[in-house]
């Protein structure tokens, strides 16, 4: 079993859809959680953090359930510049991050 | 500030050549990671330094990978010799602190080819 399952998707959505991604991760003394953003041929880059009583940036919402080791993504009113990969990543001791292999976006016009 | 720096940004060998990668990270960030990123796949964690030590280096296929910090700032990866299967972007991460979570900066990844 992977540490941290992803749906691969490719997501296609239209602008101004919403769309959720959802992760689940293995190990529960994961310590820390994590959303972040890859866009093609590019390095990943911190999108966000991700807390229990859940934590919001502008059209981003991230929720973490520690009993469900399940973690989620919620994008409002989507925009043609969130075309990318989001890696749900979780931190183990030491600051060790683990990735999951990523979800695909597409926003279309 | 500047970011992590890396070069070659891109790298073709044949199998059995062995190739060096180099890693400058972000000024006085103590944390250096190296991570391999196969196509379709998230980041793959192969070693973590704080200063010239190593933290982590569970993951690296000590084989045929190598990687030294020998003065705590920049770093080099070796592969030696490359298989077909180490075809891949590898990344070079930073961040200030170890121990509790601090955010690790990437950098643009060096895109390897082993053919």
């Amino acid at each position: 079993r992977k540490e941290v399952e992803q749906d691969p998707g490719p997501f296609n959505v239209p602008e101004g859809a919403t769309v959720a991604f959802n992760c689940t991760y293995s190990n529960s003394a994961s310590q820390s959680f994590f959303w972040y953003r890859q866009d093609c041929r590019k390095e990943p880059k911190l999108l966000m953090s991700v807390y229990s009583s859940g934590n919001e940036d502008g059209r981003f919402t991230a929720q973490l359930n520690r009993a469900s080791q399940y973690i989620s993504l919620l994008i409002r009113d989507s925009k043609l510049s969130d075309s990318a990969t989001y890696l749900c990543v979780v931190s183990e001791y030491g600051n060790k991050l683990v990735f999951g292999a990523g979800t695909i976006l597409r926003v279309k016009s | 500030e500047a970011g992590v720096a890396q070069s070659p940004r891109y790298k073709i060998i044949e199998k059995r050549q062995s190739v060096a990668f180099w890693c400058n990270p972000i000024s006085g960030h103590a944390t250096l990671y190296w991570y391999q990123q196969i196509l379709g796949q998230g980041p793959k964690l192969l070693i973590q330094f704080q200063n010239n030590g190593v933290v982590d280096d569970s993951q690296l296929p000590k084989d045929r990978f190598s990687a030294e910090r020998l003065k705590g700032v920049d770093s080099t990866l070796k592969i030696q010799p490359a298989k077909l299967e180490d075809s891949a972007v590898y990344l070079c991460a930073s961040s200030s602190l170890v121990g509790s979570y601090n955010e690790q900066f990437f950098g643009p990844g060096t895109r390897l080819t082993v053919l």
